[in-house]
Formats: structure tokens, C-alpha cells, sequence
């Protein structure tokens, strides 16, 4: 079983308004850590925002949020009034169990944001 | 730059010969990954070390592929008798001691085989 699922290749969103990149994931861990990360088409890794497994708020960092729901083993992010330089790929990761530090990414979705 | 640093950017070698892809770490990380990524994939993780220590290698091919973080200087992946399946960009990540601070990432270093 694929550990992250990112079932959207290819994403587009109008400047200004919002989108919501999912990501599902599978672990037994209790726990564990959820990642986002940014990838322009110049390669380079962009670290966005993280979230917990014993977060008990969804987190936030500027115009970016993630929707964590446990239960559903969901941590979709939320970019908020995007922007022409969000452009790019976005990759889901997941950090598991105590100790461990390798993470796990997702395939990815490649957003595209129109004018 | 206080960022990951990696060099080459850009590397190309012949069937059969070494490749060696370094990474200094950000200030105060004592922790370095290393990754590789397909085209069009995510990131697969190679091997976590620290100083003079290989944490966790369980994504490292059996033969071929060594890692090392010495007590002085960058941290080297070297790949030995390359092979065009060797073709990728690899990248190296670095972090602090707590396993929930994200990794930060170098700009990778792109390896063509020819």
C-alpha cells in the first residue's frame, strides 16, 4: 500500500482564490509527522509547513494551512489567495514512528496558477 | 548563504566511472539525508547520518552507493561503476537534533550519465 497518496497530478487555480492540494496517508504509528514541500520548476525543496500527529490545532504558516483530519488520515494544504509564484510541484511527506527520521513522499501535484 | 549546500550542481560522468555529490549542512544541523528523485516522482530516501555515523541506510542500493559524514568537512555520496539507471538529482537534507523539525533542503545536484 502506498504510504502517501497524492491523487491529483495537475491542479489549476485562478489568482486570488484558494486551493486545496490533497494528500491521504497510511500509517500505524501513533506517531508520526506530516510535511509539505514546495518545488519550482527550478528544482530547488521548499520546506512549507508541518504538522504533528498529537497536534491538536491544524497548522498555519502565512497564506499556508493544512486540514489534518486524523481519522480520515487526510493533511490536505490549503493555499490561500495564490499567487502567479505558486506555480510548482507539491509534495505530501510523512515522517513515522519514534526515532525514525527518513521521510516518505507523495508522487506529487503539479499546481498551475492562472492570471 | 546559510542554507544546504550542495555541489556540484550539475554532473556528468561516463558508464563506469565515480561520482561524488557533497553537502555542508546549514549552521547547527548535526543531522544530513540524503534523497534521490526520479523525474516526474517524489523523493526517495537514501540514508540518514550524523557526525562520523550511519543512522538508518535502508534505502540505499546494496552495491555501489556508499555515504559518508565525516568529523570534518561535507558529507559524500559517492556512487561507484556508474550506470545510466544512476540518473537522477540527488538531494541532500540537514535538521536539527528533534525529529519534528522539518528538513531543509539542499538545491539538489543533478547526475547525467552518459
Amino acid at each position: 500500500a502506498q504510504k502517501i497518496t497524492q491523487t491529483q497530478p495537475g491542479m489549476f487555480v485562478q489568482e486570488k482564490e484558494a486551493v486545496t492540494l490533497d494528500c491521504t496517508y497510511d500509517t500505524s504509528d501513533q506517531s508520526y509527522g506530516l510535511f509539505w514541500y514546495k518545488q519550482p520548476s527550478s528544482g530547488e525543496m521548499i520546506f512549507l509547513i508541518y504538522q504533528g500527529s498529537y497536534d491538536e490545532q491544524n497548522a498555519t504558516e502565512g497564506r499556508y494551512s493544512l486540514n489534518f483530519q486524523k481519522a480520515r488520515k487526510s493533511a490536505n494544504l490549503v493555499i490561500s489567495a495564490s499567487q502567479l509564484g505558486d506555480s510548482a510541484m507539491y509534495f505530501c511527506a510523512m515522517r513515522e514512528g519514534t526515532g525514525r527520521r527518513a521521510l516518505t513522499f507523495g508522487s506529487g501535484t503539479r499546481l498551475q496558477v492562472q492570471p | 548563504n546559510a542554507g544546504v549546500m550542495q555541489n556540484p550542481r550539475h554532473l556528468v560522468r561516463r558508464r563506469g566511472q565515480e561520482a561524488r555529490l557533497r553537502c555542508s549542512p546549514m549552521k547547527g544541523h548535526s543531522h544530513v539525508y540524503w534523497y534521490r528523485q526520479l523525474p516526474e516522482e517524489g523523493l526517495k530516501f537514501m540514508v540518514y547520518l550524523q557526525k562520523e555515523n550511519i543512522i538508518d541506510e535502508s534505502g540505499m542500493p546494496k552495491e555501489r552507493f556508499s555515504a559518508e559524514f565525516p568529523k570534518e568537512g561535507p558529507s559524500i555520496l559517492r556512487i561507484q561503476q556508474v550506470v545510466r539507471g544512476d540518473s537522477a538529482a540527488y538531494f541532500c537534507a540537514s535538521s536539527p537534533g528533534r525529529e519534528n523539525q522539518p528538513q531543509h533542503f539542499g538545491d539538489g545536484t543533478r547526475l547525467s550519465i552518459l
